[in-house]
């Protein structure tokens, strides 16, 4: 099955600055890379994510590169704010072949936006 | 409501107690997911329906769990004689309207158990 792995576990920036938080992945069937944000206490929302079939994926402040090769993939946050402080999640599955959208995730990267 | 709903949000029990964990998914959405997910840790599969069918329950830790979802909208977990490791945080997702699946799951806000 899918392993995904995901560092740092913690990271901490200043206002302003940029983030980065990196995954690797085992299988190479998986084809869709979500990431999901989590604040305290609250239910996992998706904030970006990229399928296999491109390289890199932009929303805003935040971007998402692909590396199918390497089998990795990174979460960029530019000019970070309070409100970025959170639980991220980067997660992986074949979605095509029918078995729903069963993730594999990491086990998260607490970053913490510092004035 | 909009959104996927699950109850209780907190449930205590006493080790060796049966509990009951509900979800309600967005109506429509073909496929729903139990995860569990410990303090500090990821989101961990536990089990996958669609519609009535559960297809796969290859992440229930043991068969103290079971889950169903007989008319392929709300879905119990259900946990007997609960042992401290079940501690965590229940997480239910739904997702996939029939005709469209951008791949995205939407979560319930979870049900923390806590087993003394």
């Amino acid at each position: 099955g899918e392993n995904v792995e995901q560092h740092p576990s913690t990271l901490s920036v200043q206002e302003g600055d940029s983030a980065v938080i990196k995954c690797t992945y085992s299988d190479s069937a998986s084809n869709y890379f979500p990431w999901y944000k989590q604040e305290l206490g609250k239910r996992p929302q998706l904030i970006i994510d990229i399928r296999s079939n491109v390289g890199e994926k932009k929303d805003q402040r935040i971007a998402v590169t692909l590396n199918k090769t390497a089998k990795h993939f990174s979460l960029h946050i530019t000019e970070t704010q309070p409100e970025d402080s959170a639980v991220y999640f980067c997660a992986a599955t074949d979605i095509l072949t029918g078995g729903g959208n069963k993730l594999t995730f990491g086990t998260g990267t607490q970053l913490k936006v510092e004035l | 409501g909009a959104g996927v709903s699950q109850s209780p949000r907190y449930k205590v029990a006493k080790r060796g107690q049966d509990v009951a964990l509900r979800c309600d998914p967005i109506s429509g959405h073909v496929s729903l997911f139990w995860y569990q997910q410990a303090l500090g840790q990821g989101p961990e599969f536990l089990t996958y329906f669609q519609n009535e069918a559960q297809l796969d329950k290859s992440g229930l830790p043991s068969d103290r769990f079971f889950a169903e979802r007989p008319e392929g909208s709300v879905s119990t977990l259900k946990i007997q004689r609960t042992q401290q490791e079940d501690s965590a945080v229940y997480l239910c997702a739904s997702s996939g309207k029939r005709g469209t699946n951008t791949g995205e799951l939407f979560f319930g806000e979870g049900s923390r158990l806590t087993v003394l």
